[in-house]
């Protein structure tokens, strides 16, 4: 069974400008949560959805958010970017709400 | 909120030693506890979890413990090999969430070297 894919594997982007992810989840997965990895502030829950609805959202400004389709694929975006937004973009999906996370190899994004 | 708390930050074994990564949380309710591998390049690896009616689980050489009352649990791997050498997170579910399991609140990482 394929895993959990991420596109684009890596992203440049200019501050104020906005960027979109976009994750796979594992075939027959529902849920997918989106985390945010950096060295200074290791890795922090951004977002959650299941059924095409966010269940959780982390402590994260308004400029990201999300949405899940029916297919259970799902994309992240970030708009009018920040330096600080330079991070490793990671998705995560779960069969169920209450299942194991898996995560994919994650979006690396650069602002300069 | 949940907070966890990770020790040590680093970790040096040599081949066929024992290594252990211990972890603290902050929240009573929280009722699952994740571990993660994670190599460069690539995304955190479920390595082995426990539930909070569970007092420890092991798989091969790799073992969890909780200890509900002191709200804390480690990861103990047995015969360590090179390939071990990873960054290892514990992670912790607020008891918040109406059961759902993904929002992880992640430990701050532990990087683990096996000398061969």
């Amino acid at each position: 069974k394929a895993g959990v894919t991420q596109t684009p594997r890596y992203l440049i982007k200019t501050r104020g400008q906005q960027v979109t992810l976009s994750c796979s989840p594992i075939s027959g997965h529902r849920s997918v949560s989106w985390y945010q990895q950096t060295p200074g502030q290791g890795l922090q829950f951004l977002f959650e959805y299941f059924s095409e609805t966010q269940r959780n959202k982390g402590n994260f400004p308004g400029r990201f958010s999300g949405r899940q389709f029916s297919n259970s694929r799902s994309e992240m975006n970030v708009s009018t970017l920040e330096l600080g937004d330079s991070a490793l973009y990671l998705c995560a999906s779960s069969f169920d709400l209450s299942y194991e996370q898996y995560f994919g190899p994650g979006t690396r994004l650069t602002v300069t | 909120g949940e907070n966890v708390e990770q020790h040590p930050s680093t970790l040096s074994v040599q081949e066929g030693d024992s290594a252990v990564i211990k972890c603290t949380y902050s929240d009573s309710a929280s009722n699952y506890f994740p571990w993660y591998k994670q190599e460069l390049g690539k995304g955190p690896q479920l390595i082995i979890d426990i539930r909070s009616n569970v007092g420890e689980k092991k798989d091969q050489r790799i073992a969890v413990t909780l200890n509900k009352t002191a709200k804390h649990f480690s990861l103990h791997i047995t015969e360590t090999q090179p390939e071990d050498s990873a960054v290892y997170f514990c992670a912790a579910t607020p008891g918040n969430y109406g059961g759902s399991q993904g929002n992880l609140i992640f430990g701050k990482g532990t990087k683990l070297s096996v000398k061969p």
